[in-house]
């Protein structure tokens, strides 16, 4: 069974600039979660979709959006791109929306702002 | 907020060895925790969970009690291999926000033949 796939693995961007991530989910999951990794803030919460809903959302501007489309795949935005923004963005995809469902994790996309 | 907070690192260790990572959080409520862990150049994997209070995670090896006491979920190893070596982190989610984790800093652990 194939794991949670997401694309582009590595991406530069100068600032000002917008990214769009993908992340494909494992095969029958429903719910797919972002989160972004930072040697400063570690690893925070951006989103999370399940049936093309945004079911949560963590603490970051505006400018950091998602989507979810009907076969569970999902993207996520960042528009006018800052230097802070360089990050490993984690996509996790879970099978059903209920509580302890394992998280399985993708290998991430590394950004890079300059 | 709900938060967690873990032992810094790095974590230098000889095979064989006993490795202990402490892990306490603060949170209203009684959350899940559990223990991921990430490889270089890959994305987490989950190591072990607890669901409640007195639960034991146990996975390869490692295990971890959940306190609710002390609000902690340390997590040991009795015998380290150096395929261990890898970043460990401690993690909370409640029910009501399903999938939302919240991750403690992580844990770099080294493991030397």
């Amino acid at each position: 069974k194939a794991g949670v796939t997401q694309t582009p693995r590595y991406l530069i961007k100068t600032r000002g600039q917008q990214v769009t991530l993908s992340c494909s989910p494992i095969s029958g999951h429903r719910s797919v979660s972002w989160y972004q990794q930072t040697p400063g803030q570690g690893l925070q919460f951006l989103f999370e979709y399940f049936s093309e809903t945004q079911r949560n959302k963590g603490n970051f501007p505006g400018r950091f959006s998602g989507r979810q489309f009907s076969n569970s795949r999902s993207e996520m935005n960042v528009s006018t791109l800052e230097l802070g923004d360089s990050a490993l963005y984690l996509c996790a995809s879970s099978l059903l929306g209920e509580p302890y469902n394992e998280q399985f994790f993708g290998p991430g996309t590394r950004l890079t702002v300059l | 907020g709900d938060s967690v907070t873990q032992m810094e690192g790095p974590v230098t260790l000889s095979e064989e060895a006993f490795l202990t990572i402490n892990c306490t959080y603060t949170a209203t409520g009684y959350p899940s925790l559990f223990w991921y862990v990430q490889y270089p150049g890959e994305g987490l994997q989950l190591l072990l969970k607890a669901t409640k209070a007195d639960d034991k995670g146990s996975n390869k090896g490692f295990e971890a009690t959940y306190r609710k006491e002390t609000t902690s979920f340390h997590l040991e190893k009795g015998s380290v291999q150096v395929s261990d070596s890898a970043v460990y982190f401690c993690a909370l989610v409640f029910k009501a926000a399903v999938n939302k984790l919240t991750f403690g800093g992580g844990t770099r652990v080294l493991v030397k033949p």
